[in-house]
């Protein structure tokens, strides 16, 4: 069964950094790779799906690339309201989120 | 607008048994495999189970195979999660989501807590 690793587990950025979380396969996966923002007491939020797609509302900072077992999120200078825990998906499988905290 | 709300969720016995349902709107429900998902707390994201659009074909985790049954009522645009046997480890907030491809899913409900202990 696939596993995907999230790292970092935490990272701590500032408003207007760039943040690049990273998301890998313990094998080679589709294109059917989708990233989720949570912010506590919500529902995942849909950002990214098919690798590189951002969903409906999302603003253009939020970018997702990758391929076979490597995927990243970027976000291009992050606002305030981005500071939240990040998910990466594929199929049934979730990686275990990495934590962006404001510093 | 498209809107999912999970109802049901509550406080239960390890060995109880609860239905969940999620009522949708805003889109037409027919057309789209629905999934469940759950939280436990402090944790994250767990697929539970999907089903195919016409309620015939269904996908269970492993962790809940046996247990739980998904199902939907198209004429009532209501999907629901029949949970048996629970156990201390099924607590978690349950999410309904809509599926857009494989399981990607761009919109969610708010969420329903179901906490499983004596």
């Amino acid at each position: 069964e696939t596993v995907l690793t999230q790292s970092p587990a935490t990272l701590s950025l500032s408003p207007g950094e760039r943040a690049t979380l990273s998301c890998r396969a313990s094998q080679s996966v589709s294109n059917y790779l989708a990233w989720y923002q949570q912010k506590p007491g919500q529902a995942p939020r849909l950002l990214i799906h098919d690798v590189s797609n951002r969903a409906t509302g999302i603003p253009a900072r939020f970018s997702g690339s990758g391929s076979g077992t490597d995927f990243t999120l970027t976000i291009y200078s992050l606002e305030p309201e981005d500071f939240a825990v990040y998910y990466c998906q594929q199929f049934s499988i979730f990686g275990q989120g990495t934590r962006l905290d404001i510093k | 607008e498209v809107q999912l709300v999970e109802s049901g969720g509550g406080f239960v016995q390890p060995g109880g048994s609860l239905r969940l349902s999620c009522a949708a709107s805003g889109f037409t429900f027919n057309n789209y495999w629905m999934v469940w998902f759950r939280q436990g707390p402090g944790k994250g994201l767990e697929w539970v189970s999907h089903i195919n659009p016409d309620g015939s074909s269904a996908y269970y985790a492993d962790s809940v195979k046996g247990r739980f049954t998904i199902s939907r009522d198209n004429a009532k645009n209501t999907l629901y999660l029949q949970m048996n046997s629970l156990r201390a480890e099924d607590t978690a907030v349950y999410y309904c989501a809509r599926d857009m491809s494989w399981l990607q899913s761009e919109y969610w409900g708010q969420g329903t807590l179901v906490t499983v202990s004596s």
